[in-house]
């Protein structure tokens, strides 16, 4: 069965304590991987897609990286406005759009 | 800006009522999805289209319907069938082989 795991599932981090949050999977034929921010009562907004095992992305604080079977999203010197639910997904090929499977999110506190 | 806007943002549903969530956006995307989201899980499939006029079922689609009359618009319909409707609904759009573009949701409370 198709899945993506988030661990760990809350967070909570000092202003300035790097740490990292995992997203494992298992998928038949990984098409891709993508890393997506949400604020409370808000949608999720588009942070990264990794397509190959290897690949790393950078964002300001945020860096991704993807191996064959996990994705680390890696929070460097944190401020308290990197507070989120940051959520990862793989696609399903669905008629050649994506279908994609979500985890649960991992739930992040940053305190000053 | 090019977007996805969906409304309302809250809505109050009473037992046995029908309730219609709205989703727009103007990126002139082909596929269109909708997704619940309940707290400690993952987002849920219920519904999707690709082209106008045709739409495929979710993971979740009992208890829900929805239309695709205008490639624009995606409204999703949480009829009296869905016995537990209480969730954050999201609307979603992409292009062929991307990921999606969310709307900023609606939060669904049965009174």
């Amino acid at each position: 069965e198709d899945q993506v795991t988030q661990s760990p599932e809350a967070l909570r981090l000092q202003e300035g304590e790097s740490s990292s949050l995992n997203c494992s999977y298992t998928v038949s034929g990984l098409r891709g991987l993508f890393w997506y921010r949400q604020d409370p009562g808000k949608g999720p907004e588009f942070l990264f897609t990794l397509y190959s095992a290897g690949e790393e992305k950078e964002k300001e604080r945020l860096k991704a990286t993807l191996t064959k079977k996990e994705s680390f999203l890696h929070i460097t010197a944190p401020k308290p406005e990197d507070s989120a639910t940051y959520l990862c997904a793989v696609p399903l090929d669905l008629r050649g759009y994506n279908k994609l499977i979500f985890g649960a999110g991992t739930r992040l506190a940053v305190h000053p | 800006d090019g977007g996805i806007t969906q409304s309302p943002k809250y809505l109050f549903r009473k037992e046995g009522q029908n309730v219609t969530l709205s989703c727009e956006q103007n990126l002139n995307h082909d596929a269109m999805y909708w997704y619940r989201q309940d707290p400690g899980q993952g987002l849920r499939l219920i519904y999707y289209s690709q082209i106008v006029n045709d739409f495929q079922k979710g993971d979740i689609a009992e208890g829900y319907s929805v239309s695709r009359e205008k490639k624009e618009s995606f409204p999703l319909t949480v009829t009296s069938a869905q016995k537990n409707p209480t969730a954050f609904y999201l609307c979603a759009s992409s292009d062929r082989g991307y990921g999606y573009t969310f709307g900023s949701g609606t939060r669904l409370t049965v009174v």
